[in-house]
């Protein structure tokens, strides 16, 4: 089966800018979820969906930080202005029964100057 | 809260040591606990799960036994390569309805020849 794509792989934005990352979960994956992992850290879950709809997105700083998932496939999450402490890896999964293990994507790398 | 402690790194081995990267967890209920690694430059894969006490998940020559008496999930390969060379996470699930994972900070390992 294909992975979880996503994209870009890398971005470099300067602070204030806005970014958008792109993720496309395996096919028939009602769960989906967006992580942020910063450098030398563990993954930190922002926002967790069950088909279209939020279940978990109290790590997601709201004020900058959007996410969207269309028709319960495709996700995007969005920060808007960027700010330095933002430099991170976001990681997309997804699963069906994640007592089962999630599949996650490659990863976006993004860097604030 | 649940939460998972692994011991730090980074870890250095001589190719074909025995390996040992300890792990313990703070969970209410019954989780499902879990290894991930995590090669340079990519995102995370499932290495090994198990889901419920006694369990031992293998793969590519690695164990890791669900130990409830000591939450403990020690990860252990009894020669280590090379290409073993990655950063290794452990996490939990704590099997409740939407539930997410939760991951530990990660333990660097450089195998060397």
């Amino acid at each position: 089966e294909a992975g979880v794509a996503q994209s870009p792989r890398y971005k470099i934005i300067e602070k204030r800018q806005s970014v958008a990352f792109w993720c496309n979960p395996i096919s028939g994956h009602a769960t989906l979820y967006w992580y942020q992992q910063i450098l030398g850290q563990g993954p930190k879950l922002l926002i967790q969906f069950q088909n279209n709809g939020v279940v978990d997105d109290s790590q997601l700083p709201k004020d900058r930080f959007s996410a969207e998932r269309l028709k319960g496939v495709d996700s995007t999450l969005k920060i808007q202005p960027a700010k330095l402490e933002d430099s991170a890896v976001y990681l997309c999964a997804s699963s069906s029964d994640s007592n089962y293990g999630y599949t996650f994507g490659s990863g976006t790398r993004l860097t604030v100057v | 809260g649940n939460s998972v402690t692994q011991m730090e790194g980074p870890v250095t081995l001589s190719e074909e040591a025995f390996l040992t990267i300890n792990c313990t967890y703070t969970a209410t209920g019954y989780p499902s606990l879990f290894w991930y690694v995590q090669y340079p430059g990519e995102g995370l894969q499932l290495l090994l799960k198990a889901t419920k006490a006694d369990d031992k998940g293998s793969n590519k020559g690695f164990e890791a036994t669900y130990r409830k008496e000591t939450t403990s999930f020690h990860l252990e390969k009894g020669s280590v390569q090379v290409s073993d060379s990655a950063v290794y996470f452990c996490a939990l699930s704590d099997g409740t309805s939407y539930d997410k994972v939760i991951f530990g900070p990660g333990t660097s390992l450089s195998v060397i020849p």
